[in-house]
């Protein structure tokens, strides 16, 4: 079946560093999602993606879609404690209904 | 703004108890989901429904779990028995849209379930 996978796991920062998770699907997508978890939350919306090759910016954060539509990215600029949380992505395959979620990528933030 | 409402926030319970989780989504919304999240882990859906039809349930496991949504608004998820290996925080979340993998997903606050 379809897989996600996102790397890395954890990464801890220094506030104002820069933040990068990747995203990798074993099979093309038709589109991608990013959702947000803060500690002790729920998953929330940020943004999704569905042409081949997309990019799209919300202030600090850019997200891009590869060519292949296989992989996606999230970059977050000068990280701020209020970043702190997971951020998962979720991708369906062509003709699915379903999105199938990655494992995540837990933030934490030296101040 | 309109949220998806869950009860109980938590429920501890013994093995070989049921337990049964509800969920109210965002008034309009025709599709409906079940989700279980192991800590540390992503979301894995066990259900999805479109209205009160199920759509996906090919990661429910159904010997012990089961879910409705009769009248197509709010919906059960029930485990009987329980086991150790499903504690879990159980999402639901829904959408507008009917079934498709490229609508926003609105997520509930979860039910922890710890099971003894």
């Amino acid at each position: 079946g379809q897989q996600v996978m996102q790397i890395p796991q954890y990464q801890h920062v220094q506030e104002g560093e820069d933040f990068t998770t990747y995203c990798n699907s074993s099979t093309t997508l038709s589109n991608i999602q990013w959702y947000k978890q803060r500690p002790g939350g729920h998953p929330v919306f940020l943004i999704q993606l569905v042409k081949s090759g997309e990019v799209k910016k919300q202030k600090r954060l850019t997200f891009q879609f590869g060519e292949a539509k296989k992989n996606s990215s999230l970059h977050i600029t000068a990280t701020q404690t209020t970043d702190v949380g997971t951020y998962f992505c979720a991708g369906s395959g062509r003709g699915a209904q379903k999105l199938v979620f990655g494992q995540g990528t837990r933030l934490t933030i030296n101040p | 703004e309109a949220e998806v409402a869950q009860s109980p926030r938590y429920k501890i319970t013994e093995k070989s108890q049921a337990v049964a989780f509800w969920c109210d989504p965002i008034s309009g919304h025709a599709t409906l989901y079940w989700y279980r999240q192991i800590l540390g882990q992503g979301p894995e859906l066990l259900v999805q429904f479109q209205d009160e039809s199920v759509v996906d349930d090919s990661q429910l496991p159904k010997d012990r779990f089961s879910a409705e949504r009769l009248k197509g608004v709010d919906s059960t998820l029930k485990i009987q028995p329980a086991e150790l290996g499903d504690s879990a925080m159980y999402l639901c979340a829904s959408s507008p849209g009917t079934a498709s993998s490229t609508d926003t997903q609105y997520f509930g606050p979860g039910t922890r379930l710890t099971v003894l």
